[in-house]
């Protein structure tokens, strides 16, 4: 059974590197990783995808290694703004798991 | 206007009654998909469409179904509520496969 596995939350300081890092047992050839942000009262909003190695863009970078079982997301000197639930999401085609969520509490 | 719209935002019911929440988007996209959210569980898929005439169960449909009126509208009906259907639903659309999806800002709804 196809399962998606992340912390139930972390804590950090404001400019400091937070990694989140999700675990994907069952992961299929063609599953693709995204990432998506949650705050409260609104709906998740995306923040990176990807499918092996590394992508990074001007939020956040995404780290996926050779057996793609698990991903790393990694947010660079984060802000009270950051803090949020963080969704990992496996899947494609016709399967979309995801985890139970990161609760991200960035401290001043 | 925002991009993915959801009525009712919030709504209380009674258990054995009907209920039947909507969902518009004007991004143009096929895929639309319907998700429950409970503290604790994150997201899970209940419904999803790729377009008009292609409508797929998803994780958790059971007590659940869904209509396709048009590429911009997706509706989920209860069609006999019952409490432990209590939860945030959410909308999203994509442009198709590998595609972020765009959430719409939820439905809470509350079964008593």
């Amino acid at each position: 059974l196809a399962k998606t596995t992340q912390p139930i939350s972390m804590d950090s300081y404001e400019g400091q590197e937070v990694n989140i890092t999700c675990s994907h047992n069952n992961i299929a050839t063609n599953d693709y990783i995204t990432w998506y942000q949650q705050f409260p009262s609104q709906g998740p909003r995306f923040i990176i995808q990807g499918y092996k190695t590394k992508v990074t863009n001007e939020v956040a970078s995404l780290f996926i290694p050779a057996d793609r079982k698990s991903s790393t997301l990694s947010l660079p000197r984060v802000s009270l703004s950051d803090t949020a639930v963080y969704y990992c999401l496996s899947g494609g085609y016709n399967k979309l798991i995801f985890g139970a969520g990161t609760r991200l509490a960035v401290h001043p | 206007d925002a991009d993915v719209t959801q009525t009712p935002r919030n709504r209380i019911t009674k258990t054995g009654k009907r209920i039947m929440l909507e969902c518009s988007q004007t991004k143009g996209h096929d895929r639309m998909y319907w998700y429950r959210q409970d503290p604790g569980l994150g997201l899970r898929l209940i419904y999803y469409s790729f377009d008009v005439k292609d409508i797929n169960k998803g994780e958790i449909s059971d007590g659940y179904s869904v209509s396709r009126q048009a590429q911009a509208k997706f509706s989920l009906s209860l069609e006999s509520a019952i409490p432990n259907q209590t939860a945030l639903y959410f909308c999203a659309t994509s442009e198709g496969e590998g595609y972020e999806q765009y959430f719409g800002p939820g439905t809470r709804l509350t079964v008593t």
